[in-house]
């Protein structure tokens, strides 16, 4: 098990620009988060998936924001026409579900938007 | 909605032990954790306790829990430098998506 992994690490961008973040989760893992991190702030929750169900969505998520899990397993994060204020990292956690509260983050998508 | 405070650094010789302090508001809170993140890393989950607790020791990682005062402590002992990093406390409900509410981080600083 090689925990979650997110691809890419870092990505800077030009505003106006589309972009797409993927979050593998730990296998066997049905629940995924999505989370914003900003500078000297914690995690905010973004939304989260129960295998291939969106279940949930925070305010904080725009309709420039998009979300996919196909098949259950991995996570796409989209952003269309990226503004500034978008730059952050962008961190992912999975957790078993059913009962099993314990998320494990991702090491996280760096987004600089200039 | 859920309010977590936590004290921005402390700073401690390496070798002592050090405190980490956090509150929160919502008294239903039903699990509270403690996360660990390096620099640009991701978070890693040091431990947790639930809210029908009063303590948890696992190795050098002692949580105490107040709950009439919704207040949560992490304590380290042995202070090493490795142990220099952020960390943050979070709390959640139980029942549906356990998404936990994060406070700003504590920044430790562990000097020689």
């Amino acid at each position: 098990d090689t925990g979650v992994s997110q691809d890419p690490r870092h990505k800077i961008t030009k505003r106006g620009q589309n972009v797409t973040f993927r979050c593998d989760p730990i296998s066997e893992h049905n629940r995924l988060y999505w989370y914003r991190q900003t500078l000297g702030q914690g995690p905010e929750f973004l939304t989260y998936f129960q295998n291939e169900a969106q279940l949930e969505k925070s305010r904080l998520l725009s309709d420039r924001f998009s979300a996919e899990r196909p098949k259950g397993s991995f996570s796409t994060l989209e952003i269309q026409r990226t503004e500034q204020g978008d730059s952050a990292m962008y961190l992912c956690a999975s957790s078993l579900g059913a009962g099993i509260h314990e998320q494990y983050f991702g090491p996280g998508t760096r987004l600089t938007v200039t | 909605g859920e309010d977590v405070e936590q004290s921005l650094f402390l700073s401690v010789r390496e070798g002592d032990s050090s405190v980490i302090n956090c509150t929160y508001t919502d008294s239903s809170s039903t699990y509270l954790y403690w996360y660990k993140q390096e620099p640009g890393a991701g978070l890693q989950l040091l431990t947790y306790i639930f809210s029908n607790m009063d303590m948890k020791q696992d190795q050098r990682l002692t949580v105490l829990l107040n709950k009439k005062d919704k207040h949560l402590s992490l304590r380290i002992a042995d202070t090493q430098t490795g142990d220099s990093a952020i960390y943050f406390c979070a709390v959640g409900q139980s029942g549906g998506s356990y998404i936990p509410t994060f406070g700003r981080g504590t920044s430790l600083i562990v000097h020689p």
